[in-house]
């Protein structure tokens, strides 16, 4: 059972847009910032969101992220097969002082 | 160019010690946490713990304090993660990333570069 609450899986069709939550509480999104990883098969995660909603260098504005109390959203528009991934969020946990994830999201680009 | 590689795959049986390592490169090694985070098979991410090089501070989550040991040989730019006595339910791709910590109330706590991972498997 994660700290941080993701739906098991979402899909959408190529080209449009999805997005992925990530629900918690108090002592961990709604206190610190929130970051997010795809995972592509058989390779380690990837960061692609940190601080809520900053992109590394590299990653493409097709991706965003936000949040609110104590939640948290990424976004992908313009999908591509190649999006097909694990998605995870993380953030610190104030309370347990450890860093925490969902469970992650299984995207499914149909 | 940031890099974290990591030693390779381990198959051992129960009750066997051991020790994978992640060597970094291409930054200030001491100035950054590298942090190790479990996954077993099918399953998501769990953070383990921490070790800052620079003056070895370790941290450690609750769920693997006392299960294994984190250090770091700042000389040779690596950290290690270490079993004296694995069990079947260790068995798990194990990656270590450098973890960015900035404490404080609006805390920031990521990973923004991974090792390819480390493959240990358990079995008698």
């Amino acid at each position: 059972q994660s700290v941080l609450t993701q739906p098991p899986s979402v899909s959408a069709a190529p080209g449009q847009k999805v997005t992925i939550s990530c629900s918690g509480s108090s002592s961990n999104i709604g206190n610190n910032y929130v970051s997010w990883y795809q995972q592509l098969p058989g390779t380690a995660p990837k960061l692609l969101i940190y601080d809520n909603n900053k992109r590394p260098s590299g990653i493409p504005d097709r991706f965003s992220g936000s949040k609110s109390g104590t939640s948290a959203t990424l976004g992908i528009t313009g999908l591509q097969t190649g999006d097909e991934a694990d998605y995870y969020c993380g953030t610190w946990d104030s309370s347990l002082s450890i860093v925490v994830f969902g469970g992650g999201t299984k995207l499914t680009v149909l | 160019e940031v890099q974290l590689v990591q030693s390779g795959a381990e198959v051992k049986k129960p009750g066997e010690s051991l020790k994978i390592s992640c060597k970094g490169s291409g930054y200030s090694f001491t100035s950054y946490w590298i942090g190790w985070v479990r996954q077993m098979p099918g399953k998501g991410l769990e953070w383990m713990g921490i070790i800052y090089p620079g003056d070895s501070d370790t941290r450690y989550s609750p769920s693997f304090q006392g299960q294994v040991t984190i250090s770091a040989d700042k000389s040779i730019s690596t950290a290690y993660l270490q079993w004296s006595s694995l069990k079947a339910s260790d068995t798990a791709m194990y990656y270590c990333a450098r973890q960015i910590a900035v404490a404080g109330p609006g805390g920031s706590y990521y990973f923004d570069y991974w090792g390819q991972g480390t493959l240990v498997t358990v079995s008698s």
